[in-house]
Parts: C-alpha cells; sequence; structure tokens
C-alpha cells in the first residue's frame, strides 16, 4: 500500500543551528502538505507544493518537492525555540482518492535555549 | 469565527462502552476527517467522508462507526469493539474538489482514556 515514511524520528539541535527532516513516499504524489503539531496541540498547515521541484520559503522555513514527487524536505534556518514541535509531511492518494491523505510518522524537533 | 469543534476535550470510559465523539465544522467544508494519533506517533485515519451520506474506511476503521448526516457533522464512534482504544482523535476537513483537496483544518482534539 502507498506509505509516507518520514525521517529523523526526533531531532535535538541548539538555538541557532538549522534542522532538516526528509519525507519519502512509495508512490509518486500528486502534492504534498506540511504541518506542524506543537506539544499538546493539534496539526496547523504550514504549505502545500504541487510542481516537481517546487521550492518554497517561508521566513526561516524552506520546503522542497524532489524532481520525481516521491520526496520533499522542510529546512529551519537558525531554529528558535518557538520552532518546538512535531513537523509532518502528508501526501494525498492515488487516482481517484485524493481525500485520503497519508501522513509520515512526523519529526519532533526539540530546540534548546 | 469559522473552525472545527471537538468534544468532549477529555473522556474516560470503561471497557467494555461505546463512546461518541462530536466534530461540528462551520467552513462549508465537504470532506471530514477522523485520524487517530498514539504517543510519538504520526496520524492514522480512521475514517474519511468526501460529501454527506457517504464515508469510506481509513486504514484502522475496525472497532469505529461513522455516520454524516449533515454536512457539518462528522461524529465518530468509538465501539467495545476497539481492543485499545486509549488515544488522541482528530477530526479535520478540507474542500474538496474534482482536482484534489486543499489543506487540512483539524479541531483540537479528543484524548480518550479506557479505565
Amino acid at each position: 500500500g502507498q506509505q509516507v515514511m518520514q525521517i529523523p524520528q526526533y531531532q535535538h539541535v541548539q538555538e541557532g543551528e538549522d534542522f532538516t527532516t526528509y519525507c519519502n513516499s512509495s508512490t509518486t504524489l500528486s502534492n504534498i502538505q506540511w504541518y506542524k503539531q506543537r506539544p499538546g496541540g493539534h496539526p496547523v498547515f504550514l504549505i502545500q507544493l504541487v510542481k516537481s521541484g517546487e521550492v518554497k520559503k517561508q521566513k526561516r522555513l524552506t520546503f522542497q518537492f524532489g524532481e520525481a514527487k516521491k520526496n520533499s524536505s522542510l529546512h529551519i534556518t537558525a531554529t528558535q525555540t518557538t520552532d518546538v514541535g512535531t513537523y509532518f509531511c502528508a501526501g494525498p492518494g492515488l487516482r481517484y482518492n485524493f481525500n485520503k491523505f497519508y501522513f509520515g510518522s512526523g519529526t519532533k524537533l526539540n530546540v534548546k535555549p | 469565527d469559522g473552525g472545527i469543534t471537538q468534544s468532549p476535550k477529555y473522556l474516560f470510559r470503561k471497557e467494555g462502552q461505546n463512546v461518541t465523539l462530536s466534530c461540528e465544522q462551520n467552513l462549508n467544508h465537504d470532506a471530514m476527517y477522523w485520524y487517530r494519533q498514539d504517543p510519538g506517533q504520526g496520524l492514522r485515519l480512521i475514517y474519511y467522508s468526501q460529501i454527506v451520506n457517504d464515508f469510506q474506511k481509513g486504514d484502522i476503521a475496525e472497532g469505529y462507526s461513522v455516520s454524516r448526516e449533515k454536512k457539518e457533522s462528522f461524529p465518530l464512534t468509538v465501539t467495545s469493539a476497539q481492543k485499545n482504544p486509549t488515544a488522541f482523535y482528530l477530526c479535520a476537513s478540507s474542500i474538496s474538489s474534482g482536482s484534489g483537496s486543499g489543506e487540512l483544518f483539524f479541531g483540537e482534539g479528543s484524548r480518550l482514556t479506557v479505565l
């Protein structure tokens, strides 16, 4: 079946260091979405990537969609304590089943001040 | 304000009891979803609905049931057949179109503990 794998599972960084999480799909994705979940909270949408090779930036966050549309990454430059949380990627289902989103297992980021 | 409301926020249940988690949205979204999240893990899809009076099983539907009688509402029943129901349950909704879905909007979640 369709799978979305995410690495690493955990990442501990010192404030000011960079952080990257990677997402890999077993199948080609029509698009990929990224979410952030703060401790004790619910996932909040960050961005959606649609085009092959697409790169989007949101301040210190850079999102990339692979050329083959099977992988994606989220890079945070100069982390801050407000970046703490779990980052998830999510890809839609195949064919007609676009509403069936598959979530990666998430990368939990801890930032030491 | 537009959004998704889940209730209750915390729920305790004795083994053998059915419980129903409420999810209401006023975003006028066609698609609604239920996810389960276990500690330190990702989100697993229980059920989803693309339109009123229609719903589909996700990857872990056994022991759960849903209904979608109104566009705004998508309640989830955790039945006694669910062997390990203690978890964090998240409801979400999205716009649904022929070319796919937009972003998912999540409720604040319901934390179910079986005693």
